[in-house]
Parts: structure tokens; C-alpha cells; sequence
């Protein structure tokens, strides 16, 4: 079975500081991996995907994630945390081969403060 | 490429009343179809999966069902809404040529 576990529920960094959202994944077999990204009140929007290609993977607006098969984590992170990254962000392990079904974390809130 | 629509995108029913949300599927045939539901302050559970017309597999026990009487359409509805019910409810659908999902814009539910 798999799951997946976001450690923070909230993280808070300063505008222009790194930025580091932590995710443990559990599979029985290679993983798809992703990260999703909510802003208030709009719908969920993809940021990257790691499907056993290179293990660093790049995403949209400055995000990146490495695949940690030997720590079993694949953490988000930007090098500088710009006010428009404020949002809720998604861990996702795909479930089972043919069925595409996603399990997700439970989410991390991300403040920006200025 | 993909386009899920949604609607309504906000709704607020009296306990008790019925449910039906509609989900359809436009540049694709035969997708896997998906609702999700996010209640407040938690993240996605996946209530329904179908892989084709008349094909639903339901995650969890609950007060809702689906339906998926066309090749692009998904439906959740309930016969009686319970205030638990409220939440973001999401359909969505594998893209093409990749594992990343296409999402509706989402119904926002509140039970009243």
C-alpha cells in the first residue's frame, strides 16, 4: 500500500529566504511521486512529478524536489521565497499501476512574510 | 488537450436535501474519472474512481454514491446530505501522456 506523510502542516519563511517543505513517501514498489500547489480558493495546479527518471526534479516557478529512494522523501524546495508562493502544497504518491489513483498528504501551509 | 468542467462551483443545501454534482470530461475518450473531497483544513481523499461507463469503485463508506452514465460524465450525488458532507469536492482525470492529473475548478459544499 501507499502513503505519504508531510511533516509541517505550517511553515513560515521571510520573502527571498529558501524555502523547504518536507515529504515522506511508503510504497510497496518505484513510486510516482508529485507535488501539487492550491492558492485560496482556486483549484489545485501541478508543480512537478517524479516518475523514476532523473531523481532531481524540476518544476514550475522555481520549484524543485530530489527523490530520496534510501530516505524514502521527496522534499519541495525553492531558493527564494517570493509573496506568490504563499499557498497550500501537496504531496502525492500515485496508488496502483492502472488505476492512476492518487494518495495525498495532508498538506503544508506555506506564509511568505514580507 | 484535457478540460474537466465543474459545476456548480459553489453550493449551500439544507441538511436533508439531495446532491448531484456533474463532472464532465471534454479532449479525451474513455478517461479514468475521479472525486476527491477536501474538507476543511485536510487534504484530498479519494471518494470514487471510475475507469469506464457504468464503472464505480467507491474508496471509503459514506453517505454518497456515483455515477457514470456517459464515457465523459461523472456524477456524485446523495439522497440525503448529512453536515459532514461539506467540503471541496474535486473530479478529476489522468492526463495524456503523463501522470500528472487534470482537476476540475472544484465545488465548494456547504451543509447548512
Amino acid at each position: 500500500a501507499q502513503s505519504v506523510t508531510q511533516l509541517d502542516s505550517h511553515v513560515s519563511v521571510s520573502e527571498g529566504t529558501p524555502v523547504l517543505l518536507r515529504c515522506n513517501y511508503s510504497s510497496s514498489y518505484s513510486p510516482s511521486l508529485f507535488w501539487y500547489v492550491q492558492h485560496p480558493n482556486k483549484g489545485l495546479q501541478l508543480l512537478l512529478k517524479y516518475t523514476s527518471a532523473a531523481t532531481l526534479v524540476k518544476g514550475i516557478n522555481g520549484f524543485e524536489a530530489e527523490f530520496k529512494k534510501s530516505e524514502t522523501s521527496f522534499h519541495l524546495t525553492k531558493p527564494s521565497a517570493h509573496m506568490s508562493d504563499a499557498a497550500e502544497y501537496f504531496c502525492v504518491v500515485s496508488g496502483a499501476s492502472g488505476t492512476y489513483k492518487y494518495i495525498f498528504g495532508t498538506g503544508t501551509r506555506l506564509k511568505v512574510l514580507a | 488537450s484535457q478540460t474537466i468542467h465543474q459545476w456548480p462551483a459553489t453550493l449551500v443545501q439544507p441538511v436533508g436535501s439531495p446532491l448531484s454534482l456533474e463532472c464532465t470530461v471534454e479532449g479525451t475518450s474513455n478517461p479514468n474519472l475521479y472525486w476527491y473531497r477536501q474538507a476543511a483544513g485536510r487534504g484530498l481523499q479519494l471518494l470514487f474512481y471510475s475507469v469506464g461507463i457504468g464503472q464505480i469503485s467507491s474508496e471509503v463508506p459514506q453517505n454518497l454514491s456515483a455515477s457514470r452514465p456517459q464515457d465523459r460524465q461523472f456524477i456524485l450525488s446523495s439522497k440525503k446530505l448529512l453536515l459532514s458532507d461539506s467540503g471541496f469536492y474535486l473530479c478529476a482525470s489522468p492526463g495524456q501522456g503523463s501522470y500528472g492529473y487534470t482537476f476540475g475548478s472544484g465545488t465548494r459544499l456547504t451543509v447548512v
